[in-house]
This record gives structure tokens, sequence and C-alpha cells, in this order.
């Protein structure tokens, strides 16, 4: 079936460095991919989205990378604050008619000050 | 930017109660709606899709009956938990989309405890 994995529970970076989160994905039919991020007691906030049509898309501070070759999506994090600690998840809403999103397990990001 | 309001943010019920979670869209009209549920250090968990006006998807292993979903309008969808047992403590999330497989915008979720 349909899943969405994250390849790392936990990653600890030291503020100011860059933080890379990597997202693995089982459905080659799949065409769009969002990043969440979820702090402690709230719900997931969008970060960034992309589509496969695209390899690379760039926001304020973060970078999503697209591999469809090898279905493997990355977050790249640009001079990580304290305030980027929390869990991030990639979500994918799947082949799917219906537009369930699908979410991955979560890796959570520990900036060290 | 789209906004679904969540309500409440807590709650704590005795075991054998009711209890009905609110979920609006503030700024959009929400086509479908998604409720999820969340234990501590895990991942969001789809529990059902809502569309306005006809009666909820829910996946696998979710009882129907005791998870009922309403979703009247295109602007509010409601889940109540039926007769509360204490293995249904969790944090429940919802999220509203305006657009089929794009757009998510979700709640600040629902703490709810039963005791």
């Amino acid at each position: 079936g349909e899943s969405v994995g994250l390849h790392l529970p936990t990653l600890s970076v030291q503020e100011g460095d860059n933080s890379i989160i990597n997202c693995a994905y089982s459905n080659s039919a799949s065409d769009y991919f969002i990043w969440y991020k979820q702090e402690s007691g709230k719900g997931p906030q969008f970060i960034i989205d992309i589509r496969s049509n695209m390899d690379k898309r760039q926001g304020q501070r973060v970078t999503v990378l697209l591999n469809k070759t090898v279905k493997h999506l990355s977050l790249q994090i640009a001079a990580t604050q304290p305030g980027d600690s929390a869990v991030y998840f990639c979500a994918d809403p799947g082949s799917s008619n219906t537009g369930k999103l699908i979410f991955g397990q979560g890796t959570t990001l520990q900036v060290k000050p | 930017g789209a906004v679904v309001s969540q309500h409440p943010s807590r709650v704590i019920c005795k075991s054998g109660t009711s209890v009905k979670i609110e979920c609006r869209s503030l700024d959009f009209q929400a086509t479908t709606m998604f409720w999820y549920r969340q234990f501590p250090k895990q991942s969001l968990m789809l529990m059902a899709t809502s569309n306005e006006g006809s009666k909820a998807t829910y996946e696998q292993g979710v009882e129907k009956d005791k998870f009922l979903i309403n979703h009247a309008s295109l602007t509010l969808s409601t889940l109540t938990v039926t007769s509360a047992h204490p293995e249904d403590s969790s944090f429940y999330i919802c999220s509203a989309s305006e657009f089929l497989g794009y757009g998510y915008t979700f709640g600040s979720g629902t703490r709810l405890t039963v005791v």
C-alpha cells in the first residue's frame, strides 16, 4: 500500500547550522508533496510544497528537493534557529481521488543553542 | 491565508459521556474535511474524510458509531466521541481542504482526556 516514511526519528543540530530532513515515499504515482511543522500541542503548520514536475523549490530559509527516480524528498532548513525545534512531517495526497493526506512518521528536530 | 478554527482546544470528560469537537473554516469553503487522531510521539492517523452533505468515509478500524462525524455546511464539521473511554484520550486534529488534493489547512487540535 501507499506509505510515506522518514529515515530518522530525531535530528539534533547546532543553532546556525543547516538541517536536512529526509523522506521516502512508495507510490510512484504521487505527484504532490507537502512538508509540515508541528510544535508540541499544536496542529501541523504548512511549510512548503512541491509538485512532481519540479526537482527543487525554495522558500524562506527552506528548500525542498524531490528525486522521483529514487522516490525521495528532503527538507533543508538553512541557519537553523531554536524556533525551528519541532516535529517535521512529509505528507502526500497519494493517487486517491479522495485527497487523503498520508503522513510520514515524523522527524523531531532539536536545535542546540 | 486560510484559517481553520478548532474548538475546544482541551476537554476533560468522564467515562461514558460524549464530547463534541468543532472544526470551522473561517475564510474559505471546505469541500472536504478530514479528522485525524494523534497519540504521543506518533504521526497523524487519518480517521475519516467528510464531504458537505454526505456521509463520512471512515478509515479501516475506525468505529463509525463511536466517532460520529457531521459535515452540515461548507464551513463546519463536527466530530462527536460517543460513550468515551480512557483509551479514547488522544489529540484530535481536523483539516479542511478547499480544493481536492490541494490546499490543506489544519486546526490547532483538541486534547481529549477521558477520566
